[in-house]
């Protein structure tokens, strides 16, 4: 089975701060998918990444970046220079690579950015 | 990029009332759908996956009875909420995948339909 693991439920940073949002993943799949989304008070998810277990190699995007470390089952996320807008809720999520590709969420992570 | 739309965006119903939601892939064709339910404050829970002109796959819990799915095209899929309660009030989500020559993992999220259940 899998499942993912966002311990923080709730951060609140000072605009400007850098903040890391950890997500801890279990799966008995040797290939899959791990994602980031971010949910706004609107509710519509928006996709902000997607890795592929086989690639390890950390990304940047913007104030964005993203460290996948297989060893240790983790996949987080920090934003640079947070900004007000930054606010929402965000969840790391596995997807199984075969068949339907399913995904299992996280329970998020409240991000509130204090201007 | 591809989109998803759900119709409606919100609905207040009777409890004992039917109510039906739909999800549209607008600019590509999806062999599966999934659907998700999100009640206040937590996580997206998966409902069922549907796939084009076959029955859904439920989730374990999850009572086929009451939640009929059907995904009758390629770019449709509706979620039928029977004889809705109150504890069926929640914020519902449909997800899309693209058929083939997507992105294979990527999925492409509908914007979600609140229900309210008095």
């Amino acid at each position: 089975a899998q499942k993912v693991t966002q311990a923080q439920t709730e951060i609140s940073v000072v605009e400007k701060e850098d903040v890391t949002l950890d997500c801890v993943y279990e799966t008995r799949d040797t290939t899959y998918y791990l994602f980031w989304y971010k949910q706004p008070p609107s509710g519509e998810l928006v996709f902000l990444i997607r890795r592929n277990s086989f690639d390890e190699q950390n990304e940047i995007s913007g104030r964005y970046s993203w460290n996948f470390q297989k060893s240790t089952s983790s996949f987080n996320f920090t934003i640079t220079a947070s900004q007000v807008v930054d606010s929402a809720v965000y969840f790391c999520a596995l997807s199984e690579a075969v068949g339907n590709e399913k995904l299992t969420f996280g329970t998020g992570t409240r991000l509130t950015i204090i201007p | 990029g591809a989109v998803v739309s759900q119709h409606p965006s919100r609905v207040i119903c009777k409890s004992g009332t039917s109510v039906k939601i739909e999800c549209r892939s607008l600019d590509f064709q999806a062999t599966t759908m999934f659907w998700y339910r999100q009640f206040p404050k937590q996580s997206l829970m998966l409902m069922a996956t549907s796939n084009e002109g076959s029955k859904a796959t439920y989730e374990q819990g999850v009572e086929k009875d009451k939640f009929l799915i059907n995904h009758a095209s390629l770019t449709l899929s509706t979620l039928t909420v029977t004889s809705a309660h109150p504890e069926d009030s929640s914020f519902y989500i449909c997800s899309a995948r693209v058929f083939p020559g997507g992105r294979t993992g990527e999925k492409y999220f509908g914007p979600g339909t609140r229900l309210l259940v008095l």
